[in-house]
């Protein structure tokens, strides 16, 4: 079992509509969760850090945390063409080191 | 405030050589954390540094190094290239020991030939 899954997609969405991105991880014991947007070609880029059970909202973009479901997500609303990009989950499990899901390939058609 | 550099942006040599790397980390951070990307394995964790100390490795052979240097900027080292050290390395900066925010710098594309 892989430390962090992501359906790698590609996940398509219209402009617009909510975009649901899925995050499962293997550590109980994990403690910091991350998603990164990253677009082709360039580097990943943080745009959610969350610690806490439950729900961070920030703009556009929700994150949500079940630790005892071992679950994340990010929730984009309002989806724009410009969030088309492969977004990745990270976590830290209990060896406190960054672990990144394969990432999933958004693509908001407009 | 400037963010994460990284130079070279691109580099290609050729199987058996060696190459250095290296990261300047946004101003004030003073963790230096780096990866490596490629199609098939995606972001894998290298090393971290905080303090010109490595606090923790990856999973990889011991043809990869790096350092710190007391201004915070770090190198990273791989001898006897193989054809699969082809990929992107990337940085990443963060305040404080631990994993924390990280921020990635654009990368250095290494080809191996």
């Amino acid at each position: 079992q892989k430390e962090v899954e992501q359906n790698s997609g590609p996940l398509s969405v219209p402009e617009g509509a909510i975009a649901s991105l899925n995050c499962t991880y293997s550590d109980r014991g994990s403690q910091s969760f991350f998603w990164y947007r990253q677009y082709s070609g360039k580097s990943p880029e943080l745009i959610m850090s969350i610690y806490s059970n439950g729900d961070k909202e920030d703009g556009r973009f929700t994150a949500q945390l079940n630790k005892a479901s071992q679950y994340v997500s990010l929730l984009i609303r309002d989806s724009q063409p410009s969030d088309s990009a492969t977004y990745l989950c990270a976590v830290v499990p209990g060896a406190q080191k960054l672990v990144f899901g394969q990432g999933t390939r958004l693509t908001i058609n407009p | 405030k400037a963010g994460v550099t990284q130079t070279p942006r691109y580099l290609i040599k050729t199987r058996g050589q060696q190459v250095t790397l290296s990261c300047s980390p946004i101003s004030g951070h003073r963790s230096v954390s780096w990866y490596q990307q490629t199609p098939g394995q995606g972001l894998q964790f290298l090393f971290e540094y905080f303090s010109e100390t490595q606090r923790n490795k990856g999973n990889f052979p011991g043809r990869f190094s790096g350092r710190q240097f007391s201004n915070s900027r770090s190198e990273m080292n791989v001898s006897t290239l193989e054809l699969g050290d082809s990929a992107l390395y990337l940085c990443a900066s963060s305040w404080g020991a631990g994993v924390n925010e990280q921020f990635f710098g654009p990368g250095t594309r290494l080809t191996v030939l």
